[in-house]
């Protein structure tokens, strides 16, 4: 239970384009979801917070025009890495909150449940 | 925030408890002590977390001192798969911030 997927798992492309990564909580539904980075040898660290039907915010020094956030749905969020450039490429994961009509006696309102991960490498 | 200590590494034999200590000396009333861990390449895992009482769950042991100062998390019979990095988070509100956790090696 408490299941997050990412779609793709893996990508490489080109230095200018765009990518698009979704994020989906499976088994529940979830009004915030977040976004973390994490360089090799480094810890996570929060990019944004996407809240369903609401604009998301920001950390200090995360450039909202460059990542574009969209949460759409209950179970869909999406980071867009918008003219990704080779200091893009890292480990993006999210993460999703259990709204509280939906949880299952297995899962916490309080707890994140974190998807598996997109490694981006940009040529 | 509370900040947390944790120690940079630990080895553990396999079929043996892991005991992994985080201080959290700075900690207030209404955080969370949680737990997670990250296998290489995956995203973080929840194992479990607490207020003040001890915690047990299918997974792990989370012990917290009286005074909150301090927790350990307890795996039972730790195994091979339990190799990865371990994440001793103080919670205050929504957002989680990781610092650089214990990596614990299980040893055949």
């Amino acid at each position: 239970g408490a299941v997050v997927s990412q779609h793709p798992s893996r990508v490489i492309c080109k230095s200018g384009t765009s990518v698009k990564i979704e994020c989906r909580s499976l088994d529940f539904q979830a009004t915030t979801m977040f976004w973390y980075r994490q360089f090799p040898k480094q810890s996570l660290m929060l990019m944004a917070t996407s809240n369903e039907g609401s604009k998301a915010t920001y950390e200090q020094g995360v450039e909202k025009d460059k990542f574009l956030i969209n949460h759409a749905s209950l179970t869909l969020s999406t980071l867009t890495v918008t003219s990704a450039h080779p200091e893009d490429s890292s480990f993006y994961i999210c993460s999703a909150r259990p709204q509280g009509r939906s949880v299952q006696k297995y899962a916490s309102t309080d707890t994140q449940y974190f998807g598996p991960g997109t490694r981006l490498t940009v040529l | 925030d509370a900040k947390t200590t944790q120690p940079p590494s630990m080895d553990c034999a396999e079929g043996r408890a892991a005991n992994l200590p985080c201080n959290h000396s700075t900690i207030s009333g209404n955080e969370y002590v949680y737990w997670y861990r990250q296998i290489h390449s995956q995203g973080p895992q929840y194992i479990i977390h607490g207020l003040k009482n001890n915690e047990t769950n299918e997974m792990a042991s989370l012990i917290i001192t009286e005074d909150r100062k301090s927790s350990t998390l307890i795996l039972p019979h730790a195994t091979l798969r339990d190799t990865a990095v371990y994440y001793c988070i103080v919670r205050p509100h929504e957002k989680l911030t990781f610092g650089t956790g214990t990596r614990l090696t299980i040893i055949p």
